[in-house]
């Protein structure tokens, strides 16, 4: 079973731009979710999608957005970019169900250069 | 509230065991996740453990979890140099199990030949 893609693997762009960055998650899964890493922060929950509809939201500014469509495959936008927004952005993907383990998989990232 | 606190730092000779410590705050907290993230990659899925569990074995990898202390271990027996990454603790918080994970800061595990 394929894992989890990502794309695009790199992407540089300039301040006030913005980006679009996809997931397609593991056959089945129905749960995508978003993190960001950066070197001061960690990692930290961005947010949650299950079969379209955004279920969880962590602390980030109203630039950060995302969605899913009917396959599953999500994609996150950050609009008016920042020079901290220079992060890896990762996904993960899970069947999604409330009840029971969870167990989310993680794709390998998009490296997100903002100058 | 939401914090999980790791130590940052571990190096052991290849073929001794590894510790890796976590603490963790909430108490109501499901389940705990070992992540693995070596250079360039994105997390790996090691192993997890059930908040009503005391330990979990898992070839290599057994973790230990003292509920009462919010005290969770990963213990990486005959560690190799391929075992060289950062290694992230995670938990659910309580009831919540919509896919927001709270992660701790990572340690990185140095082997030596």
């Amino acid at each position: 079973k394929a894992g989890v893609t990502q794309t695009p693997r790199y992407l540089i762009k300039t301040r006030g731009q913005q980006v679009t960055l996809s997931c397609s998650p593991i056959s089945g899964h129905r749960s995508v979710s978003w993190y960001q890493q950066t070197p001061g922060q960690g990692l930290q929950f961005l947010f949650e999608y299950f079969s379209e509809t955004q279920r969880n939201k962590g602390n980030f500014p109203g630039r950060f957005s995302g969605r899913q469509f009917s396959n599953s495959r999500s994609e996150m936008n950050v609009s008016t970019l920042e020079l901290g927004d220079s992060a890896l952005y990762l996904c993960a993907s899970s069947l999604g169900g409330l009840a029971g383990n969870n167990e989310q998989f993680f794709g390998p990232g998009t490296r997100l250069t903002v100058l | 509230g939401e914090d999980v606190e790791q130590s940052l730092f571990l190096s052991v000779r290849e073929g001794d065991s590894s510790v890796i410590n976590c603490t963790y705050t909430d108490s109501s907290s499901t389940y705990l996740y070992w992540y693995k993230q070596e250079p360039g990659a994105g997390l790996q899925l090691l192993t997890y453990i059930f908040s009503n569990m005391d330990m979990k074995q898992d070839q290599r990898l057994t973790v230990l979890l003292n509920k009462k202390d919010k005290h969770l271990s990963l213990r990486i027996a005959d560690t190799q140099t391929g075992d060289s990454a950062i290694y992230f603790c995670a938990e659910t918080l309580g009831e919540d199990n919509t896919g927001k994970l709270i992660f701790g800061q990572g340690t990185t595990l140095q082997v030596k030949p």
